[in-house]
């Protein structure tokens, strides 16, 4: 089974407009961390913003916040009043378990392109 | 903070050379991670060192690939008699272990593609 799962391959969206990248995930550990990358044509992954399973609220890093629903295993990102430069892939990933954990485990990508 | 260096960017062999990629970790990173990503997909975990010691291998980390990390700072990945199948950008990641906090996000460098003919 999947344990990182991104439903949507490309996404159009108009600038400025506010876009939710979907991903949920799937794990029987209680501790976990879920990450979003951001990952422009250039190559580089660029880490965006991290929820922890334990966390009560859900993360905010500038225009970007986690939609975390634990309940649902769902953990969408979300991003405000989009810019032309947001155009890129990005990742959902999860790493499971406790302080001997530290493989990530990512998603396929959604690729997102902003219209002008 | 420099950040997460890896050398060369792109190379390109004939099937059935080695070839080594060179990574420097942020420089207070004691954890050091390689990936492989192929076209369109996301990144694969290849491997991950804490300070010299290497903790864990994936399956994908077929006997024709070795890494080592000798002094715990910088890190090589070596791919001997290399296979078309090999084709991919390999990115290595760093990350701090503080205390309990076993959450640190993992940041990456640009990644080394290589291309097998």
């Amino acid at each position: 089974a999947q344990k990182i799962t991104q439903t949507q391959p490309g996404m159009f969206v108009q600038e400025k407009e506010a876009v939710t990248l979907d991903c949920t995930y799937d794990t029987s550990d209680p501790s976990y961390g879920l990450f979003w990358y951001k990952q422009p044509s250039s190559g580089e992954m660029i880490f965006l913003i991290y929820q922890g399973s334990y966390d009560q609220q859900n993360a905010t890093e500038g225009r970007y916040s986690l939609n975390f629903q634990k309940a649902r295993k769902s953990a969408n990102l979300v991003i405000s009043a989009s810019q032309l430069g947001d155009s890129a892939m990005y990742f959902c990933a999860m790493r499971e378990g406790g302080s001997s954990a530290s493989k990530i485990i990512f998603g396929s990508g959604t690729r997102l392109s902003i219209r002008p | 903070d420099t950040g997460v260096s890896q050398d060369p960017r792109h190379k390109i062999t004939k099937r059935g050379q080695n070839v080594t990629f060179r990574c420097d970790p942020i420089s207070e990173h004691n954890r050091l991670y390689w990936y492989r990503q192929t076209l369109g997909q996301g990144p694969e975990f290849l491997t991950y060192f804490q300070n010299e010691a290497q903790l864990e291998k994936s399956r994908l980390l077929s006997d024709r690939f070795s890494a080592e990390r000798p002094k715990g700072s910088f890190s090589t990945l070596e791919i001997q008699r290399t296979e078309q199948g090999d084709s991919a950008m390999y990115l290595c990641a760093s990350s701090s272990q503080r205390g309990l906090d076993s959450n640190q996000p993992q940041h990456f460098g640009d990644g080394t593609r290589l291309s097998i003919l």
